[in-house]
């Protein structure tokens, strides 16, 4: 198994408190990314790296910010979470770009905003 | 934008026997690469197989198969001699080729196995 942890695995917070999930790997890899996972929506994509200080948003990144300060480690950031960010939220690493590599998974944060 | 499209949100099918799981797409690409994961109870997304859009030849791991229609932009797969171990959440995606290129998925199809 790749080496992708991700912490919390669960949280429970408030509408308006600052969260931030971490996503870290032991493989090395160039890219990394953040999807949310909810019912009748399959996997969206919210931010991806594809180098340390370099991201961009993807198709839902409204209320989220990221930082890559280190290849390791790839943080997501909600400034003031809201009810609709409740979801599962998945990290996920590449070696190169999608259709080339595989895409290999983090266990899942399952967030819940109260 | 390309967008990728699973109809079917559940499929059910007895033990032992053959299931196929629907995907189409939408893109202006020429050369792409479509992929099947499966997300079992333990939330944890493993890729079954992958298709490049040049190959001609549809892709086989083991008991898992695809039928790559590129003129119709259909991407199915065929699980055959289903097992219990089958049962889950399978999302079909899809990846453009160039830098930096990101996968779109499908909203997944949950497969349940009848013993």
């Amino acid at each position: 198994d790749a080496g992708i942890t991700q912490s919390p695995r669960h949280k429970v917070t408030e509408t308006g408190t600052p969260v931030t999930l971490r996503c870290h790997q032991t493989e090395n890899h160039r890219y990394m990314y953040w999807y949310r996972q909810d019912p009748g929506h399959g996997l969206r994509l919210i931010h991806y790296s594809y180098g340390v200080k370099d991201t961009d948003k993807g198709e839902v990144s409204d209320g989220y910010s990221v930082s890559r300060s280190k290849t390791e480690d790839f943080l997501l950031t909600l400034e003031s979470a809201t009810s609709s960010q409740t979801s599962v939220y998945f990290c996920a690493i590449s070696e190169g770009t999608s259709g080339n590599n595989e895409q290999f998974f983090g266990p899942g944060t399952r967030l819940t905003v109260l | 934008a390309q967008t990728v499209t699973q109809s079917q949100p559940e499929m059910s099918v007895q033990e032992a026997e053959t299931v196929t799981l629907s995907c189409t797409y939408d893109t202006s690409e020429s050369d792409y690469y479509l992929f099947w994961y499966k997300q079992p109870p333990s939330r944890q997304m493993i890729l079954v197989i992958r298709q490049e859009a040049y190959k001609q030849q549809n892709a086989t791991e083991n008991r898992f198969s695809v039928n790559f229609q590129k003129a119709a932009k259909s991407f199915s797969l065929k699980i055959s001699d289903s097992q219990l171990g089958d049962a889950a959440m399978y999302f079909c995606a899809y990846s453009s080729t160039g830098a930096n290129s990101k996968l779109t998925f499908g909203k997944g199809i949950t497969l349940s196995v009848r013993p």
